[in-house]
């Protein structure tokens, strides 16, 4: 079993649908981190939470340290919005990073 | 111009040559990372460094070597390349405590014939 479960794997939804992704990870952690790697490949971070919940324009991630999970929600997505969303949890000594959800989202 | 810069962006290899991958950066953190990318599988921790002077390695290390030239600079070879070291390559860093907010470079897609 993978330390950091991503789900789902794919999403492909219309542009204007509310999005969840899930993060369920096994191990302590100190933070989490949500990214985003472009269609071209780039990857920029998006947020780095370690409890509670942050908000940066449409985005919104959430993260319950106890039940071990996280989500990141987008709000009147956009095709913009499409992308692979990779979750990774910060350990003692490194990053685990997820598998990523691919977002498709259509117009 | 972009804080984080990596050369060469594509590169095509033949098995048994050296190849390095170079990192810049502009942003004048000490921390800095090497992951690779591979269809299907998360990122993977090569290489890391915390200072000019600290070098470490990674989940995968072997096959890979690493140089901090200079706080900027972290360059990434392969003595001798495989074809299982195709993949996509990122550089990182990131500032104050480890693995915090994590800014990539654009990435080098290697391929190993």
């Amino acid at each position: 079993k993978n330390e950091v479960e991503q789900s789902p794997q794919n999403l492909t939804a219309q542009e204007g649908e509310f999005i969840t992704i899930n993060c369920s990870y096994s191990v302590g952690i100190s933070a989490l981190h949500w990214l985003q790697q472009h269609p071209g490949g780039g990857i920029v971070s998006l947020f780095m939470l370690s409890s509670g919940k942050k908000k940066h324009g449409r985005l919104i991630a959430t993260i319950n340290i106890q039940e071990k999970h996280s989500s990141l929600h987008i709000t009147a997505s956009h095709p913009r919005d499409s992308a692979v969303y990779i979750c990774a949890v910060k350990g003692a000594q490194k990053l685990v990073f997820g598998q990523g959800t691919r977002l498709t989202i259509n117009p | 111009d972009a804080d984080v810069t990596q050369t060469p962006r594509n590169r095509i290899t033949k098995t048994g040559k050296r190849i390095m991958l170079e990192c810049s950066q502009t942003k004048g953190h000490d921390r800095m990372y090497w992951y690779r990318q591979d269809p299907g599988l998360g990122l993977r921790l090569i290489y890391y460094s915390f200072d000019v002077k600290d070098i470490n390695k990674g989940e995968i290390s072997d096959g890979y070597s690493v140089s901090r030239q200079a706080q900027a600079k972290f360059s990434l070879s392969l003595e001798s390349a495989i074809p299982n070291q195709t993949a996509l390559y990122f550089c990182a860093t990131s500032p104050g405590q480890a693995y915090n907010e994590q800014f990539f470079g654009p990435g080098t897609r290697l391929t190993v014939l």
